[in-house]
């Protein structure tokens, strides 16, 4: 079957350490997406990329970035990690933008000390 | 303006009730507005969405009331099931995007048998 998967599903790390999550997708979508998880603020969009070598900024993109060489992968990467960072972070895929449902890894729990 | 605002946070309703969950939202450019569903330690899933086109969608034992003057969008379980306790997200986007959504705070129901 094809599926989402994200790794690390949990990670501590310290304060300044580049850390980068992968996400992997079989579908052959398209467009992918990050999204970060807090309580009270439901989910957040980080980046996302509509194709290869096309990468967007969300609405909380500051210490994040990702890149898209293939259509199956979407990593991304935490350049110096703050313990504002510490979240769970959730993949996702679509097949269209427009019409295509939106389908989440698992999510990966990063903790900044 | 970015905002979607979900209510309540958590609930509790007994087997075979209601569950209401509403969302407001001030952009009126926002055109899809998708509920989703997530149970401990997975991620969001697709429950149902409208479009501004329609007041009302019914799947199942789920429904979506959308009134476009107030802004207002809501999800209604009918017959709730302990297997429905779940976090639900309300979300929105403009441009009838299915990825780049703004997301609510989220409601936790916990349905008793």
């Amino acid at each position: 079957d094809a599926e989402i998967t994200q790794s690390p599903r949990h990670k501590i790390t310290e304060t300044g350490r580049q850390v980068t999550l992968a996400c992997h997708q079989t579908w052959n979508h398209n467009n992918m997406f990050w999204y970060r998880q807090d309580l009270g603020h439901g989910l957040r969009l980080i980046h996302y990329s509509y194709g290869v070598q096309d990468t967007n900024k969300g609405e909380v993109s500051d210490g994040y970035s990702v890149s898209r060489s293939n259509t199956e992968d979407l990593p991304l990467t935490l350049e110096s990690a703050a313990s504002s960072q510490t979240s769970v972070y959730f993949c996702a895929s679509s097949p269209d933008a427009y019409t295509g449902e939106l389908f989440f890894g698992e999510g990966s729990r990063l903790t900044v000390l | 303006q970015q905002q979607v605002k979900q209510s309540p946070q958590s609930l509790i309703v007994q087997k075979g009730g209601i569950s209401i969950i509403n969302c407001a939202y001030e952009n009126t450019a926002f055109d899809y507005f998708p509920w989703y569903q997530q149970f401990p330690g997975k991620g969001p899933a697709l429950l149902i969405a409208i479009r501004p086109d329609v007041s009302e969608k019914k799947e199942g034992r789920f429904t979506i009331s959308f009134n476009k003057s107030a802004k207002q969008f809501s999800l209604h379980i009918m017959d709730s099931q302990p297997g429905d306790s779940a976090t639900y997200f309300c979300a929105a986007s403009k441009g009838g995007n299915t990825g780049k959504l703004i997301f609510g705070q989220g409601t936790t129901l916990q349905v008793k048998p």
